[in-house]
């Protein structure tokens, strides 16, 4: 089985403080993603990485960075908190060099900024 | 038109019901289709891959119609552990998103 594993199920930070929300798998997975979901607007892609080093922006990169120094490793960071990004956390890895293959979620980390 | 739309719901059904949702998708191009399954404040997990020829689960049927570009859901003999939101999810060549997830369906199975 495919095992993604989020440092964090919850986490509060407050405002202007800098996050790092840490993911690992353990399938050797050449792809991996970070999303955010909230209620009514589904899931939403930020940030994902096809390769050691590698990242691409998704649909709402704006107020996050990543980086993958490993291959099973793939950090998301909020480079100064805001209030509004308050919201669920989910990384995911797939395998291979195309985007037609499923996605393997982690437990998701609940994230308030106060 | 949006990449991946699915009825929201909730779709509230009894015991042993038969429920089929439905999918839509707007990139003729796309190739991977998905079921996903998501409990209450859980992650979303793999219910199953759809194919062309369709393809079944134990109580679980999935279908593809590239025609309408829509793919469906079945479940017959519904339990109350099926209740959950199920998220349709489609590959896409276009802008950032490799794989597009819908915004799923509710479903509440009742006693």
């Amino acid at each position: 089985d495919v095992k993604v594993t989020q440092s964090s199920r919850y986490l509060v930070k407050r405002t202007g403080e800098k996050v790092f929300l840490e993911c690992v798998q353990d399938m050797d997975h050449e792809n991996m993603f970070w999303y955010r979901q909230d209620p009514g607007l589904g899931l939403r892609l930020i940030y994902f990485s096809y390769d050691v080093k590698m990242k691409e922006k998704g649909d709402i990169p704006e107020g996050y960075s990543v980086s993958r120094e490993k291959k099973e490793r793939f950090s998301l960071i909020l480079e100064s908190a805001s209030t509004n990004q308050t919201s669920m956390y989910l990384c995911a890895s797939s395998w291979g060099q195309n985007s037609n293959q499923p996605q393997h979620f982690g437990d998701g980390t609940r994230l308030s900024i106060l | 038109r949006k990449e991946v739309e699915q009825d929201p719901g909730p779709f509230n059904v009894p015991e042993g019901a038969t429920v089929a949702f439905n999918c839509t998708y707007s990139n003729s191009a796309s190739q991977s289709f998905f079921w996903y399954r998501q409990d209450c404040r859980k992650e979303p997990k793999l219910l199953m891959s759809v194919y062309s020829s369709g393809n079944e689960d134990g109580r679980f049927t999935a279908q593809l119609n590239r025609a309408s570009q829509y793919i469906s859901l079945l479940i017959r003999d519904s339990k109350l552990s099926d209740s959950a939101t199920y998220l349709c999810v489609v590959n896409s060549y276009s802008g950032n998103t490799p794989l597009v997830f819908g915004k799923g369906t509710r479903l509440s199975v009742i006693a």
